[in-house]
């Protein structure tokens, strides 16, 4: 069965550090999603392509994160600096966009720890 | 913009026991899907069930059933005959048809007892 692919499950760096984790989603699906999880709350979505293209970062704080997926597969999440508040569950997940009517599938995650 | 509110933090019940969790939200689309997402412990989330705003009979699969009120924009999923392997997180969501991005609840963390 496809699954989402996430890299690495767990990060532990200090603050100030640079960290970058790798989705790999389900072959076919136009549509990547980057949440993050703080313990004990729902995902807040940070940013969600279609193909290649951002369609909302709204959320996504650009002066420290970036993302990016260059050919529409799969996709890089960085965080430079990291802070303390950053330490939070990230959460891939991929759809079949266009007339999909709303599953996402989410990989395992990856789990930071900011030292 | 969308909310979604789940007002149970934590549930416990008995293996066998049927079990309600509660989820509003606020909207003024009159398209969407709500779903519930279930993630179990060091594990991935997974679809539970999926709910077209437009259709007024409430979705099953097999176990799991909502009981969907549009006018009083709530969402309760109801979990019968309840398992052990159902011990997990509970997120009710929100996607405005053509949106195609979730809005979460804060989750309810639900506990099956032997």
């Amino acid at each position: 069965e496809a699954e989402v692919a996430q890299s690495p499950r767990y990060k532990i760096t200090e603050k100030s550090q640079a960290v970058a984790f790798w989705c790999d989603p389900i072959s076919g699906h136009a549509t990547l999603y980057w949440y993050r999880q703080i313990l004990g709350q729902g995902p807040e979505l940070l940013v969600q392509f279609q193909d290649e293209s951002v369609v909302d970062d709204s959320q996504l704080p650009k002066d420290r994160f970036s993302a990016e997926r260059l050919k529409g597969v799969d996709s890089t999440l960085k965080i430079q600096p990291a802070e303390l508040g950053d330490s939070a569950m990230y959460l891939c997940a991929s759809g079949l966009g266009g007339a999909n009517t709303g599953e996402l599938f989410f990989g395992e995650g990856s789990r930071l720890t900011v030292l | 913009a969308q909310t979604v509110t789940q007002s149970q933090p934590e549930m416990s019940v008995q293996e066998a026991e049927t079990v309600t969790l509660s989820c509003t939200y606020d909207t003024s689309e009159n398209n969407y899907y709500l779903f519930w997402y279930k993630q179990p412990p060091s594990r991935q989330m997974i679809l539970v069930i999926r709910q077209e705003a437009y259709k007024q009979q409430n979705a099953t699969e097999n176990r799991f059933s909502v009981n969907f009120q549009k006018a009083a924009k709530s969402f309760s999923l109801k979990i019968s005959d309840s398992q052990l392997g159902d011990t997990a997180m509970y997120f009710c969501a929100f996607m405005r048809k053509g949106a195609q991005k979730l809005v979460f609840g804060q989750g309810t963390r639900l506990t099956i007892n032997p």
